[in-house]
């Protein structure tokens, strides 16, 4: 599974869209890129995913660029509660152990 | 649904002793697993099934067993616990492969 690329932290104003960028350049042509999040103390909740095209669905927006090496997860309007911990994770689907490879992840705080 | 449920929260254990952290899913998914996190790092592997009476080992599997009788259950065992086994463990399950992870809220484990 491709290895990401996420920087350590980022801040947001509440009410503002976030935006965290992640950067998978040896993602291959199978691979999806998920998008989990870890709120403080509880289990990672899935967010969104992709392969090729932009998805969006009730949680955030998945923008991902032409040759897939890179991608944006947008929180269109941040609230508190929005405040935790964001992995990007490139999966192949039927992996082994459907097994999710966490890095550091982002994390994001957002701030009134 | 009450998704995936673990038990229990929390547990402190002597060097030496086992016990079994329990893991439930009521939403008939196929594949399980058992992740450990340890603090400030991303989520490890430990064991995994893809249905009722197979398993497979994940990335670190030792001082660890697994077994999946019933399609709801997968208890992980730790058969004599070491403090390096001082960890925060989620189960998570999915509908096949490819799908989304749904994760438990975690056992906080201290071992002393």
């Amino acid at each position: 599974d491709a290895k990401t690329t996420q920087p350590t932290s980022m801040d947001c104003a509440e009410g503002r869209a976030a935006n965290l960028p992640c950067n998978h350049s040896t993602i291959s042509g199978n691979e999806y890129v998920y998008w989990y999040r870890q709120i403080h103390s509880q289990g990672p909740q899935y967010i969104i995913h992709g392969l090729k095209n932009n998805e969006t669905n009730e949680m955030a927006s998945l923008i991902i660029t032409e040759d897939r090496k890179s991608s944006t997860l947008i929180l269109p309007h941040a609230t508190l509660r929005d405040t935790a911990v964001y992995y990007c994770i490139g999966k192949a689907a039927n992996n082994a152990g459907n097994m999710l490879t966490f890095g550091g992840g982002t994390r994001l705080m957002v701030k009134p | 649904n009450a998704g995936v449920t673990q038990t229990p929260k929390f547990q402190v254990l002597k060097t030496g002793q086992s016990m079994t952290l329990q893991c439930a899913q009521d939403m008939n998914h196929e594949y399980m697993s058992w992740y450990r996190q340890d603090p400030g790092m991303g989520l490890r592997l430990i064991h995994y099934s893809v249905g009722a009476g197979i398993t497979d080992q994940g990335e670190v599997p030792n001082g660890y067993n697994v077994s999946r009788s019933t399609t709801e259950d997968f208890p992980l065992r730790l058969l004599s616990a070491a403090p390096s086994q001082t960890s925060v463990y989620f189960c998570a399950s999915s509908l096949w492969g490819g799908e989304t992870q749904y994760f438990g809220p975690g056992t906080r484990l201290l071992v002393l």
